[in-house]
């Protein structure tokens, strides 16, 4: 049973294009996250949802906008995709929002690609 | 704010040798520290999680770190690598302004044969 789950898990795209990445977690939570991975490694949060709250990173261009459906699900969306863009983007869950000690379950990761 | 320093963004042991990870936090308020693992193209596994519970925290696959408050540190061990123990590993403090953890730069392990 994946806890997280992400879809594509590749995915490689022109410039300009719009894309979007899934994700769904089947663990019960209220919060989720999205955090970029850049080519060195580095995490960085780009929003928090949590009971329709959303929490954006004031550095996330407006270009990218997190969807969701109801609380198992988390959607990606990136329009006008720029060579910056390409990264591999986390989605993860966490029980409750603002509960420090909560464990947060990530998923495996979409590579993008923008050429 | 909270932030957290790893020294050594690469690592290098024998297999059975022992692994230091080192990682160092700073917090404005009492801190929940993460170690996570990270295999090759895959996502990130919780290793353990020190909560306040008992600074010597046992995770999985043998690691465990602890949790020293007047070094502000919270160094990952593991007694005897392994060969499967090559990855990259994240230290994260919990407490972001968006309720999110705040990583680390990671460190790489290799472990040698």
């Amino acid at each position: 049973d994946t806890a997280v789950s992400q879809t594509p898990k590749y995915l490689v795209t022109q410039m300009g294009n719009d894309k979007s990445i899934k994700c769904e977690q089947n663990l019960g939570h209220d919060t989720m996250y999205w955090y970029k991975q850049d080519s060195k490694k580095f995490l960085k949060i780009m929003f928090s949802y949590n009971n329709k709250e959303l929490i954006i990173n004031e550095t996330v261009p407006n270009r990218f906008s997190p969807k969701s459906p109801d609380k198992a699900h988390l959607n990606l969306h990136i329009n006008s995709l720029e060579l910056g863009d390409s990264a591999v983007y986390f989605c993860a869950s966490s029980q409750d929002w603002g509960t420090r000690r909560d464990t947060q379950y990530f998923g495996p990761g979409t590579r993008l690609t923008v050429l | 704010a909270q932030s957290v320093t790893q020294l050594g963004s690469h690592v290098s042991v024998s297999e059975g040798a022992l692994v230091l990870l080192r990682c160092n936090y700073s917090s404005s308020v009492p801190p929940y520290l993460f170690w996570y693992v990270q295999y090759p193209n895959q996502g990130l596994q919780l290793l353990l999680k020190y909560t306040s519970a008992a600074t010597l925290v046992k995770g999985i696959n043998g690691f465990e770190a602890e949790f020293k408050k007047s070094e502000t540190s919270f160094h990952l061990t593991k007694p005897s690598a392994h060969m499967s123990d090559a990855a990259e590993y994240f230290c994260a403090v919990s407490g972001g302004s968006q309720g999110n953890l705040i990583f680390g730069k990671g460190t790489k392990l290799s472990v040698k044969p």
